[in-house]
């Protein structure tokens, strides 16, 4: 099946830095999803993205649908010990479609 | 309140004894998926539905079957269970219909252990 490759797999930072994480396709999506899980829990959608080219806020959140349908990036800024948790994107071509699952990025804040 | 749920939460079981995981949704989803997460491996999908009666295989459907012959119930059967198919379960449902919401819910998992 389709690759999603995330990157970092993990990050360890102090609270209030910035935070950016990324994946990468090897086929086109034309949709990008940025799921959060908190320990326990299933994961919790973020942003979408459904246009390439799009620029998504969420409160401190931004995501970034990449030009070329094969890519997408999440930032998050000025990080809280509450943004603990494992982070994942996922691509779909449409709805109701597979949904492709990168392998996460384990964010640890340190207060 | 809108939600996935399942059951059981948790399950240890032996080798080649028959299980069932339920899966419900209450919010007329017509898409309902199940996915197994393992460390390093992100969600990988099982088995998915479109609708009553149409399912279809995900990327890893080998030793798992599933069936919808209700919109809200999307039940995950491991015929005869092994050791490799310990892992995290989650169920997970969304509109079918792109003029909806794209955003899949996710259940609160199922730990399987089989020894």
């Amino acid at each position: 099946g389709q690759q999603l490759n995330q990157s970092p797999q993990s990050m360890f930072i102090q609270e209030g830095e910035d935070v950016s994480m990324n994946c990468t396709s090897s086929s086109i999506f034309n949709t990008w999803l940025w799921y959060k899980q908190d320990p326990g829990e299933g994961p919790v959608l973020l942003i979408a993205l459904y246009k390439a080219g799009e620029l998504t806020s969420n409160g401190r959140l931004t995501a970034q649908f990449g030009i070329t349908r094969k890519d997408s990036f999440l930032n998050i800024s000025a990080s809280i010990p509450s943004d603990v948790g494992i982070y994942f994107c996922a691509g779909q071509l449409h709805a109701g479609n597979m949904l492709t699952f990168g392998g996460g990025t384990r964010l640890m804040v340190k207060p | 309140e809108a939600q996935v749920t399942q059951n059981p939460r948790y399950l240890i079981t032996v080798t080649g004894k028959k299980l069932t995981v339920t899966c419900s949704q209450n919010m007329n989803h017509e898409y309902m998926s199940w996915y197994r997460q393992d460390p390093g491996l992100g969600l990988r999908q099982i088995y998915y539905s479109m609708n009553v009666e149409v399912t279809d295989k995900g990327d890893v459907p080998e030793g798992y079957k599933v069936s919808r012959k209700e919109k809200r119930n999307f039940p995950l059967i491991l015929e005869s269970p092994s050791p490799n198919q310990t892992s995290l379960y989650f169920c997970a449902s969304s509109f079918g219909d792109p003029a909806f919401s794209y955003e899949q819910y996710f259940g609160p998992g199922t730990r399987l252990t089989v020894t």
